[in-house]
């Protein structure tokens, strides 16, 4: 079956740890996304990659990093720099039509405790 | 920039009774535009979309129509069931200088039906 598989899905880190997060597809889809959902603000958009060894940041970039060494794979590490990091994530992937995203796939998500 | 506006919930409604959730958009393109459904503890799905306007999206009941004209994408279903209990995101992708930087959200709503 094609889809996006994130793990863990649930982590509780400790203050001052860096962890990451795991996202993996087999759409073959060329875009992938990383979004954190907090209760009443919706998505916000962390990091996004369109092709292989090239990534930007979005929106709330501070204190995430990301890398895409394979196109199935985009992981993300939540370091000690992030100030508030308990949160859902989720990653998500796309085709791209004519310069934009087009349908967003995503994975079940992770949930993230600082204890 | 982009943005979404949707009615924020809770919005608790009886079993069999109409639906409408209100959303509108501000985009500097054409954008396309979709509606996502996310079940307790789950990633979003796709729930239906729509690309240009007049165009009616479809899926499980639910509908919604792209109006150019007052920037709006509202959901409608004529009889809701207790299972499409959940909390429904509409958001839009648009064609900027910046390439396929995912799409934008609006807050959500939680949608409650009581049997």
């Amino acid at each position: 079956d094609g889809g996006i598989t994130q793990s863990p899905k649930y982590l509780f880190r400790k203050e001052g740890q860096n962890v990451t997060l795991s996202c993996e597809q087999n759409l073959n889809h060329d875009a992938m996304y990383w979004y954190r959902q907090d209760p009443g603000q919706g998505l916000r958009l962390i990091y996004y990659s369109q092709i292989v060894n090239d990534f930007q940041k979005g929106d709330i970039a501070e204190g995430y990093s990301v890398s895409r060494e394979k196109k199935e794979s985009f992981p993300l590490t939540v370091t000690s720099a992030q100030k508030n990091p308990t949160a859902f994530y989720l990653c998500a992937s796309s085709i791209l039509l004519a310069g934009r995203t087009g349908e967003l796939f995503f994975g079940e998500g992770s949930r993230l405790t600082v204890l | 920039g982009d943005s979404v506006t949707q009615m924020e919930g809770p919005v608790t409604l009886s079993e069999e009774a109409f639906l409408t959730i209100n959303c509108t958009y501000t985009a500097t393109g054409y954008p396309s535009l979709f509606w996502y459904v996310q079940y307790p503890g789950e990633g979003l799905q796709l729930l239906l979309k729509a690309t240009k306007a007049d165009d009616k999206g479809s899926n499980k009941g639910f509908e919604a129509t792209y109006r150019k004209e007052t920037t709006s994408f509202h959901l409608e279903k004529g009889s809701v069931q207790v299972s499409d209990s959940a909390v429904y995101f509409c958001a839009l992708s648009d064609q900027k200088g910046g390439g396929a930087d995912g799409l934008t959200f609006g807050k959500g709503t939680h949608l409650i039906i009581q049997p």
